[in-house]
């Protein structure tokens, strides 16, 4: 069970907008953790999309887009297109509360279905 | 353009240990700015941060396999390396390497590696 809880799936047909939700606690996002996004094609290795809760690096469309709020965070997609279906993973850093060290988490991952 | 590439024996024996190498190319691994990690993910399943290693040598280890994980950096090679011990199957995974940014506030991998596989069996 993943730390960061993101919905198992989404769908959307092309050219409509789709939000990923991204949900933590008190000891990581909601500590003021940055939360990151990366984007997963078939068969291929994590891509970094969204850094910082809100900035694109260069080369991601703007279509792309983070934001956080409390203890949650959220990565939308404009302008649905085939080539973004693909898994979709936060992560950000959590410190255990139990022996002060902190971690890496991410959360479980979204399956992006283009209809 | 920063490259990494991921090497190593594609088939480990339960209690031995896995062993990967990084080789960077197109950066330092001097760099100030950055640390170089590892990350993986079983089959199937989410990605699991192991650890990163700086220049220096300092390092950061997931708790879960902090008994167990060792990084390190051979800045002369531009190299950093992997060890996992006493593997089981559980460890079979696609294993990355990654250049990673990390602050007060943010700990991310900015560039990944293409991944290899690595599986646990006699």
């Amino acid at each position: 069970q993943s730390v960061l809880t993101q919905p198992p799936s989404v769908s959307g047909a092309p050219g409509q907008r789709v939000t990923i939700s991204c949900t933590g606690r008190s000891s990581n996002i909601g500590a003021g953790y940055d939360v990151h996004w990366y984007q997963q094609l078939p068969g291929t290795a994590p891509k970094l999309l969204i850094y910082d809760n809100n900035n694109r690096p260069s080369g991601v469309p703007d279509r792309f887009s983070g934001s956080k709020s409390g203890t949650s965070a959220s990565l939308a997609i404009t302008g649905l297109q085939a080539e973004d279906e693909a898994d979709y993973y936060c992560q950000s850093y959590d410190i255990s509360l139990s022996s002060l060290s902190g971690y890496v988490v991410f959360g479980g991952g979204t399956k992006l279905t283009v209809l | 353009q920063l490259h990494l590439q991921e090497s190593g024996p594609g088939l480990v024996k339960p209690s031995e240990t896995l062993s990967l190498t990084c080789t960077v190319s197109g950066d330092s691994i001097s760099s100030s700015v950055y640390t170089w990690g590892w990350i993986r993910q079983p089959p199937g399943k989410g990605l699991e941060c192991i650890g990163s290693v700086f220049h220096s040598g300092s390092t950061y280890y997931n708790p879960s396999l902090k008994s167990r994980v060792s990084i390190s950096v051979d800045t002369s090679k531009n190299q950093f390396s992997l060890k996992l011990s006493s593997v089981t199957g559980a460890d079979t995974a696609v294993y990355y390497c990654a250049r990673t940014r990390s602050g007060s506030t943010y700990y991310y991998m900015d560039v990944w590696g293409k991944g290899i596989t690595v599986s646990v069996s006699s």
